[in-house]
């Protein structure tokens, strides 16, 4: 399976500080997302940064893909407690394969 | 409001009561899709469909099917539930599907199934 794999599984840090995810995967993508969700809620959206790219920016977010590593962070600068969620990778795999999810990073951001 | 929608969001039934969860999305997206969430498991694919009629098989289909009669709606069945289908269960759609290198998904608020 090309299943990412985020590490740290759980990241608790202060307001304001920068947090750091990463993501590991094992075949060739297409493409690789990241993805929000709190609590027991459904998965948002936050990113797409493709094979042929190795940094992506939205707002506070900053995506890196290193495809010669297999692997993806996400930064999320200027933490806030609103930013307290599970962070989810997903690959898109260059054949015709579903996009397939990692078990997440849970990040609790302490006011 | 562009949105996939969910029914029911929260249901506890019993062993082997057939059920059905709807999906159902408002945004002509062609790829819909289940997913079960399980902790420490995250996010496993159930089923997908790239278009009415058409569906296939995810990693975790046994115990379960579904149906795409029409574009927006992709119905979850459990003909004979069992209590390891207990979960919370996500459908998502997207504009473009597998392959198309921009399968970017919506999904739904989620059901969360307890068997009995």
């Amino acid at each position: 399976s090309q299943q990412g794999e985020e590490d740290p599984q759980a990241l608790s840090i202060q307001e304001g500080e920068n947090a750091t995810m990463n993501c590991s995967y094992k075949t060739s993508i297409n493409n690789l997302q990241w993805y929000r969700q709190n609590s027991g809620r459904g998965l948002v959206h936050l990113i797409l940064i493709r094979s042929n790219e190795r940094e992506k920016h939205s707002g506070r977010l900053r995506v890196t893909l290193d495809t010669s590593k297999k692997s993806s962070s996400l930064l999320i600068t200027a933490s806030r407690a609103a930013d307290t969620a599970s962070y989810f990778c997903a690959t898109e795999g260059s054949g015709n394969t579903p996009l397939v999810f990692g078990k997440g990073t849970r990040l609790s951001v302490i006011a | 409001e562009a949105q996939v929608t969910q029914n029911p969001r929260y249901l506890i039934t019993v062993t082997g009561k057939k059920l059905t969860v709807t999906c159902s999305q408002n945004m002509n997206h062609e790829y819909m899709s289940w997913y079960r969430q399980d902790p420490g498991l995250g996010l496993r694919q159930i089923y997908y469909s790239m278009n009415v009629e058409v569906t296939d098989k995810g990693d975790v289909p046994e115990g379960y099917k579904v149906s795409r009669k029409e574009k927006r709606n992709f119905p979850l069945i459990l003909e004979s539930p069992s209590p390891n289908q207990t979960s919370l269960y996500f459908c998502a759609s997207s504009l473009e599907g597998v392959g198309s290198g921009a399968n970017v998904l919506t999904f739904g608020a989620g059901s969360r199934l307890t068997v009995l």
